[in-house]
């Protein structure tokens, strides 16, 4: 099973900041690789999709990159909305999907 | 608009079963592969299990491998997990989640806003 690490465990930034969240496959997963966002009580959201799509009525400021093993979820300038819990998720030919841990993002 | 609704959660002892729906709406369901994926409370997300648009394959993780089948049907616009041999780790919230294709699952373009199960004696 491809176990995804994502990190930091926590970022505490203020609006207007840039975040930057990482998320490291144990293999390479090639590009199958998304991103979601979760708020409390409420699904996660797709943001990402492909390492580097937005899903549709995704902010251009939200941006994803990578590609193999190592990969970034990057928003250019947060928003109050913003603050979060994001997943990353890959799937690769077996069928078998896995997510990582979560990255929370807080206001400082 | 895509409409995701799940129902038939609730307290279950150990051992027990549960069948979970997913009624949806605002696209054509048969067209797209369709998933369960859970979240334990204040924990991260697990894929449970998924199946292609005709329903004729299906996977499942392997923390519910022999115990949850999940279905489909088409002619009602609907999703079914069937639990059997549940376990208190199986506590969750279910999300109903469609894929954007018809087989081949890469991620979940939508969700529902789940049903929650607790396993507990």
């Amino acid at each position: 099973e491809i176990v995804l690490t994502q990190s930091p465990v926590t970022l505490s930034l203020s609006p207007g900041e840039r975040a930057t969240l990482s998320c490291r496959a144990s293999q390479s997963v090639s590009s199958y690789l998304a991103w979601y966002q979760q708020k409390p009580g409420q699904a996660p959201r797709l943001l990402i999709y492909g390492a580097s799509n937005r899903a549709t009525g995704i902010p251009a400021r939200f941006s994803g990159s990578g590609s193999g093993t190592d990969f970034t979820l990057t928003i250019s300038s947060l928003e109050p909305e913003d603050f979060a819990v994001y997943y990353c998720q890959q799937r690769t030919n077996s069928q078998a999907l896995t997510f990582g841990g979560g990255t929370k993002v807080e206001i400082k | 608009e895509v409409q995701l609704l799940e129902s038939g959660g609730g307290l279950v002892q150990p051992g027990g079963s549960l069948r979970l729906s997913c009624a949806a709406s605002g696209f054509t369901f048969s067209n797209y592969a369709m998933n369960w994926v859970r979240q334990a409370p204040g924990q991260g997300l697990e894929w449970v299990s998924a199946l292609t648009d005709t329903g004729d394959d299906t996977y499942h993780a392997d923390s519910v491998k022999g115990r949850f089948t999940i279905s489909r049907d088409n002619s009602k616009n609907t999703l079914y997990l069937q639990m059997n041999s549940l376990r208190a780790e199986d506590t969750a919230l279910y999300y109903c989640a469609k894929a954007p294709s018809t087989s081949s699952v890469r991620h979940f373009d939508y969700w529902g806003q789940g049903t929650l199960v607790t396993v507990s004696s």
